[in-house]
C-alpha cells in the first residue's frame, strides 16, 4: 500500500505570497492531520479533518487554512507568509483520527525568504 | 492544556548499552501515548503506543515503554542499542476524542559504534 505522499516536497517563497500543500493520504484513510516542524517549537498541531470536516484546530493564526476533499486528499493554505512560517510541514493520515495510528509524510520543506 | 515534556535533549551512547528515554505529560483525563521515531531523512514512524491494559508495551526493533499513570510518565526502554538506533525519538499524547497528537520536544540519540 502507498504511504502518505506530500507535494511539493520543497519550496521557496517571499514574505507576503501564498503558498498551498497538498498531502494525499494512504488508501482508505479519511483522517488527515497537518503538522508544523521546527527547530525552536517542535512538531506542533495545525488542524486535523476527517469526512471534508475540520475536528480539531491548533493555536495557528487565521492564516493558516486547510480543507479536505472527498477522496480525502487534502490541502494547507498559508496566506501572507512571514519569515517564521519557513518550516517543515508535515501531513499524517489514519483511518479514524487520533488515537488510530498516524502515518507521516515525508513533509514539505517550506523556506520563506 | 496538554503538555508533554522529554527530559533528555541529546543522549550519546555506546553500542550494546542501554537506553531509557524519559517523557511526562500532563493531561487531566484518559490519554492514549505514543512513541515515535525519525531515522535520519526517514519519515516519522510509530515506535510503540498504549492505550489500555498492560502498562508494559513492547514495540519494534526491541523496544519498550512502560506507563506509569501515577506519576504521568510514559518512559522508553531498550536493553542494548545499536549503531542504527541513532534517530530523534518522540513522545506524544492524544486525550480522548481530541484528534490531535501532542508532541514532546524530541530526543536525539547518537549510538557510537
Amino acid at each position: 500500500k502507498a504511504g502518505v505522499t506530500q507535494t511539493p516536497r520543497y519550496l521557496i517563497k517571499t514574505r507576503g505570497q501564498q503558498v498551498t500543500l497538498s498531502c494525499s493520504p494512504i488508501s482508505g484513510h479519511r483522517s488527515v492531520s497537518w503538522y508544523q516542524q521546527t527547530p525552536g517549537q517542535g512538531l506542533q498541531f495545525l488542524f486535523e479533518y476527517f469526512s471534508e470536516t475540520q475536528r480539531n484546530k491548533g493555536n495557528f493564526p487565521g492564516r493558516f487554512s486547510g480543507r479536505q476533499f472527498s477522496n480525502s486528499r487534502s490541502e494547507m493554505n498559508v496566506s501572507t507568509l512571514e519569515l517564521g512560517d519557513s518550516a517543515l510541514y508535515l501531513c499524517a493520515s489514519s483511518l479514524q483520527g487520533s488515537p488510530d495510528t498516524q502515518y507521516f509524510g515525508p513533509g514539505t520543506r517550506l523556506t520563506v525568504l | 492544556a496538554q503538555s508533554v515534556s522529554q527530559h533528555n535533549h541529546h543522549v550519546i551512547l555506546s553500542e550494546a548499552a542501554s537506553l531509557e528515554l524519559g517523557c511526562n505529560y500532563s493531561y487531566g483525563g484518559t490519554v492514549n501515548l505514543f512513541w515515535y521515531v525519525q531515522y535520519p531523512g526517514q519519515h516519522l514512524q510509530l515506535l510503540l503506543k498504549y492505550f489500555s491494559g498492560d502498562p508494559l508495551v513492547k514495540g519494534i526493533k526491541g523496544f519498550e515503554a512502560e506507563f506509569i499513570k501515577s506519576k504521568f510518565s510514559f518512559n522508553l526502554r531498550k536493553p542494548s542499542v545499536q549503531w542504527s538506533d541513532t534517530a530523534e525519538y518522540f513522545c506524544a499524547v492524544n486525550g480522548g476524542n481530541d484528534y490531535k497528537l501532542s508532541f514532546g520536544a524530541g530526543t536525539t540519540v547518537t549510538v557510537r559504534a
